[in-house]
C-alpha cells in the first residue's frame, strides 16, 4: 500500500531556531499534500495544502512566513518551522494525496512531535 | 458552525462487545466523501473506511462498517466484535465538493472519540 514518510518523528529545539519537517511519498506520486497540526488531545488542523511546483496555499490565520512549505518534486514536501516559539510546540503531520486514486487515497505520514524550549 | 460533529469525547466499551461511534456532518455539496481514521497513541492516522456520497450501500471493511443516513447527515462507524488494540481515538472527516475541486480537496476533520475497550 502507498507509503508516506516524515521525519524527523521528534525533534526538540531551541527558540528562534528554523526546523524542517520533511515528508516523502514512497511508492505513488503524490500530487497534493496537506499539512496539519495537532495540539493534544484535539483535532487535526489543516495548516495548508501544497501542490507540486506551486506555492502553498495557507489556511486562514496561519503565519506563511512562519510555516514555509516546500513542494518541489512529486515525491517531497518539506514544512519549515522558521524562528520556533515554545506556542509552536505541536504535532505536525502530512497527508500526501496519490494522483492515481480517484475518490480517496490520503496517506499520512506518522508525525512529527516538535518541542520547542 | 460545525461540518463535522463528533458528540462523544470518550467511550468505554467491554471487549468483543459492538460499539457505534457518532458522526455528523453539514455540508449544502451533493458530492462529498466521509471518512474514518484510527489514530493511536503513537499518532499516525490510520484509514479505516470510506464512504462516498452517491453510494448506496453502506461501505464495510472487515469489522468495520459505516452507518451512512444521508437524510439524516449522519455517517456512525460501528466497530463489531471490538478488541483491546482498538483503544484509540477516533475522528470523522470529510472531503466536499468532490467534482470541481479534484486534487485538492481537503480533509475536514471532527474533535474526535477516545474509545477504550475494557477487557
Amino acid at each position: 500500500g502507498a507509503v508516506v514518510s516524515q521525519h524527523p518523528s521528534w525533534v526538540i529545539c531551541k527558540s528562534g531556531t528554523s526546523v524542517k519537517i520533511e515528508c516523502r511519498s514512497l511508492d505513488f506520486q503524490a500530487t497534493t499534500m496537506f499539512w496539519y497540526r495537532q495540539f493534544p488531545k484535539q483535532s487535526l488542523m489543516l495548516m495548508a495544502t501544497s501542490n507540486e511546483g506551486s506555492k502553498a496555499t495557507y489556511e486562514q490565520g496561519v503565519e506563511k512566513d512562519k510555516f514555509l512549505i516546500n513542494h518541489a518534486s512529486l515525491t517531497l514536501s518539506t514544512l519549515t518551522v522558521t524562528s520556533a516559539h515554545p506556542e509552536d510546540s505541536s504535532f505536525y503531520i502530512c497527508s500526501a494525496r496519490d494522483k492515481g486514486e480517484m475518490y480517496y487515497g490520503y496517506t499520512f505520514g506518522s508525525g512529527t512531535r516538535l518541542t520547542v524550549v | 458552525a460545525q461540518k463535522i460533529t463528533q458528540t462523544q469525547p470518550g467511550m468505554f466499551v467491554q471487549e468483543k462487545e459492538a460499539v457505534t461511534l457518532d458522526c455528523t456532518y453539514d455540508t449544502s455539496d451533493q458530492s462529498y466523501g466521509l471518512f474514518w481514521y484510527k489514530q493511536p497513541s503513537s499518532g499516525e492516522m490510520i484509514f479505516l473506511i470510506y464512504q462516498g456520497s452517491y453510494d448506496e450501500q453502506n461501505a464495510t471493511e472487515g469489522r468495520y462498517s459505516l452507518n451512512f443516513q444521508k437524510a439524516r447527515k449522519s455517517a456512525n462507524l460501528v466497530i463489531s466484535a471490538s478488541q483491546l488494540g482498538d483503544s484509540a481515538m477516533y475522528f470523522c472527516a470529510m472531503r466536499e465538493d468532490l467534482i470541481s475541486n479534484f486534487g485538492n480537496e481537503k480533509l475536514t476533520f471532527g474533535t474526535g472519540t477516545r474509545l477504550t475497550i475494557i477487557p
